[in-house]
């Protein structure tokens, strides 16, 4: 099983701050096939990024991901108050599918 | 737009067997896509459960699949969830979603919450 960790927990930030997270697979993740999920406190994950760096539908340019083998990383350039929420990063090169803890990206 | 919806009871008891259905609506079950379940135990991260093919085909997390059944009926463009044996541990908010590539969920449902008590 891939064990992913996601650094760091608690990110306090600013409006307009620019942000990057980091998720790093315990083995390589085979084709780059890594995902980044937005969720906020009582909803369902929102998906951002899949196959590394391919935005979803719809989904603002200030998010990019990048990243191959182990390490990956989800930046968002300039952070909108509607970004505050838990990141995770989730692995699909290999079953069983896992996700990593998250991270918490907070009002400063 | 595709959008999906679970449902089910919110309260399990324990032992019993949890079961929650996920309907699809805007696009045909049958036309292509795996579907999957995830879960989420309050305040804590997402883990995978299983997905399965139009076709019958499923795949399941290693450590839940002696337990967990997934099935689809595409006349009813829903699939659903079997959890039997459930302990208090597998009280979770409750998603359903669609398995592209797969392995990559897009879209979600909106979770259902469902809490193992006596």
């Amino acid at each position: 099983e891939i064990v992913l960790t996601q650094s760091p927990g608690t990110l306090s930030l600013s409006p307009g701050e620019r942000v990057t997270l980091s998720c790093r697979a315990s083995q390589s993740v085979s084709s780059s096939n890594l995902a980044w999920y937005q969720q906020k406190p009582g909803q369902a994950p929102r998906p951002l990024i899949y196959g590394a760096s391919s935005r979803a539908t719809g989904i603002p340019d200030r998010f990019s991901g990048s990243g191959s083998g182990t390490d990956f990383t989800l930046t968002i350039s300039r952070l909108e108050p509607e970004d505050f929420a838990v990141y995770y990063c989730q692995q699909y090169g290999s079953s069983p599918l896992t996700f990593g803890g998250g991270t918490k990206v907070e009002i400063k | 737009q595709v959008q999906l919806q679970e449902s089910g009871p919110g309260l399990v008891k324990p032992s019993e067997t949890l079961s929650l259905t996920c309907a699809v609506s805007g696009y045909s079950i049958s036309s292509s896509y795996f579907w999957g379940w995830i879960r989420q135990p309050p305040g804590k991260g997402l883990e995978w459960i299983g997905s399965i093919h139009h076709s019958g085909s499923t795949y399941y997390h290693p450590s839940l699949k002696s337990r967990v059944t997934i099935s689809v009926d595409t006349s009813k463009n829903q699939f659903s969830l079997r959890l039997t044996s459930v302990t208090a541990a597998d009280t979770a908010a409750y998603y359903c979603a669609r398995d592209t590539v797969p392995g990559y969920f897009d879209p979600w449902g909106q979770g259902t919450l469902v809490t193992v008590s006596s």
